[in-house]
């Protein structure tokens, strides 16, 4: 039973060029989450989705940064035009509900560098 | 949550307990959740609370107070492996309305040394 697949593990983009991440859930899950977490700090939320559905975006720039979850194949987070301080790593979870006592399962993430 | 703390860092000793606090102010909680994180790994869920009370799972308990605002993770027969960084989570209503959506602490850098 294959966990919350993230790739690639690691991403290494010059300032301009654009990052795609992608998710693919547990087995069973149809809500995805896309987490930001700098060094030493927490992990910061930036966009809830259900298939085809973007739920809550409430955390996620409005500029530059785009999510979305299809009906077939994993969730991307899109980053146009990177700058620096979009270097983090940014974490994907799923859970097969959004209240309940289902934890989140977190992919290992995806470390963006930026050039 | 919209404002979770928890202390940067604790060391503690091989084979001692060491409980760890997290106390948030939310609008409507909706469960509290820990998760173990090692350096440059995923999230590992722990523990999860939503009624006042003691939760046990083997080596670890963790303990909810809502009125208070408070919870903590509590660690017995610590292994050096236990060396990790613990995040607080609450699971409150998003700013955006609609949705619950868990939110993190910085969380708690624990080092267990010999």
């Amino acid at each position: 039973n294959a966990g919350v697949m993230q790739n690639p593990r690691h991403l290494v983009r010059r300032r301009g060029q654009e990052a795609r991440l992608r998710c693919s859930p547990m087995k069973g899950h149809s809500h995805v989450y896309w987490y930001r977490q700098l060094p030493e700090e927490g992990l910061k939320f930036m966009v809830y989705l259900q298939k085809e559905n973007i739920i809550d975006e409430s955390g996620m720039p409005k500029e530059r940064f785009s999510a979305e979850f299809p009906k077939e194949g994993p969730s991307i987070l899109r980053i146009q035009q990177v700058v620096r301080g979009d270097s983090a790593a940014y974490f994907c979870a799923s859970s097969p509900d959004s209240l309940g006592n289902q934890p989140q399962h977190f992919g290992d993430g995806t470390r963006l560098s930026i050039l | 949550g919209q404002n979770i703390d928890q202390p940067t860092e604790m060391t503690a000793t091989e084979g001692a307990i060491v409980q760890i606090n997290c106390t948030y102010q939310t609008s409507g909680f909706n469960g509290l959740f820990w998760y173990q994180q090692h350096a440059g790994e995923a999230p590992t869920f722990l523990s999860y609370n939503v009624l006042d009370g003691l939760e046990e799972k083997g080596r670890f308990s963790s303990f909810l107070s809502r009125s208070k605002g408070y919870s903590y993770l509590l660690l017995k027969e610590l292994q050096m492996k236990d060396s990790a960084s613990y995040l607080c989570a609450v699971r409150d209503p998003s700013p955006a309305g609609g949705s619950y959506i868990p939110t993190f602490g910085r969380g708690t850098s624990l080092i267990v040394h010999p």
